[in-house]
């Protein structure tokens, strides 16, 4: 069965520090994806990133960036220079393939709270 | 190009009443997902389409809840004799068909049940 575990359950930084959000996941799949979302108090689910099992470099865009590592099953995330607008629950997910209908598994979310 | 849109956003129903949720899903996508989501938890898989044919139902949906895609277009989830624990936010999103496509949430219909 697919398991993705954030340990974090929330962060409280001061603007401008740096964040890191953990995800750790589990799966028997050769191929899979792995997915970031960001969900503000609005409640919407934003896309952020999605990132395929054969593609381990590092992805940076603006002051988002994601160290996925599959030798530790891990699909970190940081927000860099924090701003109070990324204050939001984040969640990190796996797709459990065509077969599955590319359906995903969420882990329980990071809230994130920045502190002017 | 709009995105995924639910109706209605809140829901406030006494125990017992049926209620209905809209799903839009985005216009090019032949998959449709719902989802459930309590306070302080993830997004939970409760169901999906492709075009209108209804593919996978989580063992979380149970026999009170029913969701339909009738033209495989827009759709339809339907809660009868609500409960307090149903309270909740329902999720629909959408894809495209092809391994790994990026889902599209659309803002949630919150439940509350009274």
């Amino acid at each position: 069965a697919q398991k993705v575990t954030q340990a974090q359950t929330e962060i409280s930084v001061v603007e401008k520090e740096d964040v890191t959000l953990d995800c750790v996941y589990e799966t028997r799949d050769t191929t899979y994806y792995l997915f970031w979302y960001k969900q503000p108090p609005s409640g919407e689910l934003v896309f952020l990133i999605r990132r395929n099992s054969f593609d381990e470099q590092n992805e940076i865009s603006g002051r988002y960036s994601w160290n996925f590592q599959k030798s530790t099953s891990s699909f970190n995330f940081t927000i860099t220079a924090s701003q109070v607008v990324d204050s939001a629950v984040y969640f990190c997910a796996l797709s459990e393939g065509e077969a599955a209908g590319n359906k995903l598994t969420f882990g329980g979310g990071t809230r994130v709270l920045v502190k002017p | 190009d709009t995105g995924v849109s639910q109706d209605p956003r809140h829901k406030i129903t006494k125990r017992g009443q049926n209620v209905t949720f809209r799903c839009d899903p985005i216009s090019e996508h032949n998959r449709l997902y719902w989802y459930r989501q309590t306070l302080g938890q993830g997004p939970e898989f409760l169901t999906y389409f492709q075009n209108e044919a209804q593919l996978e139902k989580s063992r979380l949906l149970s026999d009170r809840f029913s969701a339909e895609r009738p033209k495989g277009s827009f759709s339809t989830l339907e809660i009868q004799r609500t409960e307090q624990g149903d309270s909740a936010m329902y999720l629909c999103a959408s894809s495209q068909v092809e391994p790994g496509n990026t889902i599209y949430f659309g803002e949630g219909s919150w439940l509350t049940v009274v």
